[in-house]
């Protein structure tokens, strides 16, 4: 079946620490998307990418980085400049200019800083 | 710019009560609108779409009509069962060039159905 797989599902970071969280999907999208979630606020875009070896900033990028080398994975880095980042991490896909076309969204990956 | 008003959360409802959840969206141009629902500890789901004015999208006795005139996007249940418990997000998406199709989200609204 076709779909989006993150991973991994739980993870802890210490202060100062870099860490990625993977996603990698089957379904042929052009464009990939990071959002963040966290309690009351709804989902807040990260980054996106429409096309292999390109992508923007959405409305927080600040201390977060990604690449987009394959059409298949658009990895999300959170770095130690990010001053927040305990949270729950929504990767999805979609393609573009399309009504009919939504955007598929994985389970999710939950940082925690210890 | 654009941007997506849900109600506020938590709902607490009895099974088989009548669901509202209200939504309203600013936008420019003529987006679609997306109703998604997450479960507890799960990603989003797509619930019900529309992608111009008057469509209704439904699913699963979930409805919501899309309404230029009131820019709104109101999902409706008739009668709510205790599986319905989860966080329902209103999204809209733009249809503007430029705009990369990344959904914009409201803050979501928790339902609570009891027995």
């Amino acid at each position: 079946d076709g779909g989006i797989t993150q991973s991994p599902k739980y993870l802890f970071r210490k202060e100062g620490q870099n860490v990625t969280l993977s996603c990698e999907q089957n379904l042929n999208h052009d464009a990939m998307y990071w959002y963040r979630q966290d309690p009351g606020q709804g989902l807040r875009l990260i980054y996106y990418s429409q096309i292999v070896n390109d992508f923007q900033k959405g409305d927080i990028a600040e201390g977060y980085s990604v690449s987009r080398e394959k059409k298949e994975s658009f990895p999300l880095t959170v770095t130690s400049a990010q001053k927040n980042p305990t949270a729950f991490y929504l990767c999805a896909s979609g393609q573009l200019f399309s009504g009919a076309n939504v955007l598929t969204f994985g389970a999710g990956s939950r940082l925690t800083v210890l | 710019g654009n941007s997506v008003t849900q109600m506020e959360g938590p709902v607490t409802l009895s099974e088989e009560a009548f669901l509202t959840i209200n939504c309203t969206y600013t936008a420019t141009g003529y987006p679609s609108l997306f109703w998604y629902v997450q479960y507890p500890g799960e990603g989003l789901q797509l619930l019900l779409k529309a992608t111009k004015a008057d469509d209704k999208g439904s699913n699963k006795g979930f409805e919501a009509t899309y309404r230029k005139e009131t820019t709104s996007f109101h999902l409706e249940k008739g009668s709510v069962q205790v599986s319905d418990s989860a966080v329902y997000f209103c999204a809209l998406k733009s249809m503007i060039y430029n705009q990369g199709g990344k959904l914009i989200f409201g803050q979501g609204t928790e339902l609570s159905v009891k027995p």
